[in-house]
């Protein structure tokens, strides 16, 4: 178990164009999360798969913004026409739930660092 | 809706020194109670955890105690070192669908030799 692995560690982007982020969750994991992590902030809460449904999204979450996780595996976030309001960390997670309730506590990556220029 | 609010930073002691860092939130229900550290250039990773009233969490020296009456999740250590630098994030999660987590805005402590 290697933990949860995000790629790449750093991306730095023009204005308009389109980025896209990797995570790979702990393998037995069937829960998959993506938050934001601004400076000086606390993670918020982007959305959130459980095997390969997405269950839940923020409105922080524009229009611009597309996760998928095919197979209930990997998951993508892609952004569109990024802007500088989204330079940030994203960062991924992964947690399990069992029958008869959840593993208290995620596992987190080391996260994306986004900078829009 | 839920929402945790942490003591302001940034802290700085001096090493084998006394830590608390306040915490307190606001949530429906019965949430369960975390403190996660990041350190420079990492991810989060879970520093202790509580899922009911009067439960202590414990790691690495450091405590909190559930506190429902005063809704309070304080973190405390008896003897900080050099190596505890790095910033604090109180979280709370739900027990309903997503369970996300809700974080405070963090402590950044910086222990000096």
């Amino acid at each position: 178990d290697t933990g949860v692995s995000q790629d790449p560690r750093h991306k730095i982007t023009k204005r308009g164009q389109n980025v896209t982020f990797r995570c790979d969750p702990i393998s037995e994991h069937n829960r998959l999360y993506w938050y934001r992590q601004t400076l000086g902030q606390g993670p918020e809460f982007l959305t959130y798969f459980q095997n390969e449904a997405q269950l839940e999204k923020s409105r922080l979450l524009s229009d611009r913004f597309s996760a998928e996780r095919p197979k209930g595996s990997f998951s993508t976030l892609e952004i569109q026409r990024t802007e500088q309001g989204d330079s940030a960390m994203y960062l991924c997670a992964s947690s399990r739930l069992r029958q008869g309730g959840w593993d208290y506590g995620y596992t987190f990556g080391s996260g994306t660092r986004l900078t829009v220029v | 809706g839920n929402s945790v609010t942490q003591m302001e930073g940034p802290v700085t002691l001096s090493e084998e020194a006394f830590l608390t860092i306040n915490c307190t939130y606001t949530a429906t229900g019965y949430p369960s109670l975390f403190w996660y550290v990041q350190y420079p250039g990492e991810g989060l990773q879970l520093l202790l955890k509580a899922t009911k009233a009067d439960d202590k969490g414990s790691n690495k020296g450091f405590e909190a105690t559930y506190r429902k009456e005063t809704t309070s999740f304080h973190l405390e250590k008896g003897s900080v070192q050099v190596s505890d630098s790095a910033v604090y994030f109180c979280a709370l999660s739900d027990h309903q669908g997503a369970q996300k987590l809700v974080f405070g805005q963090g402590t950044r402590l910086t222990i000096n030799p």
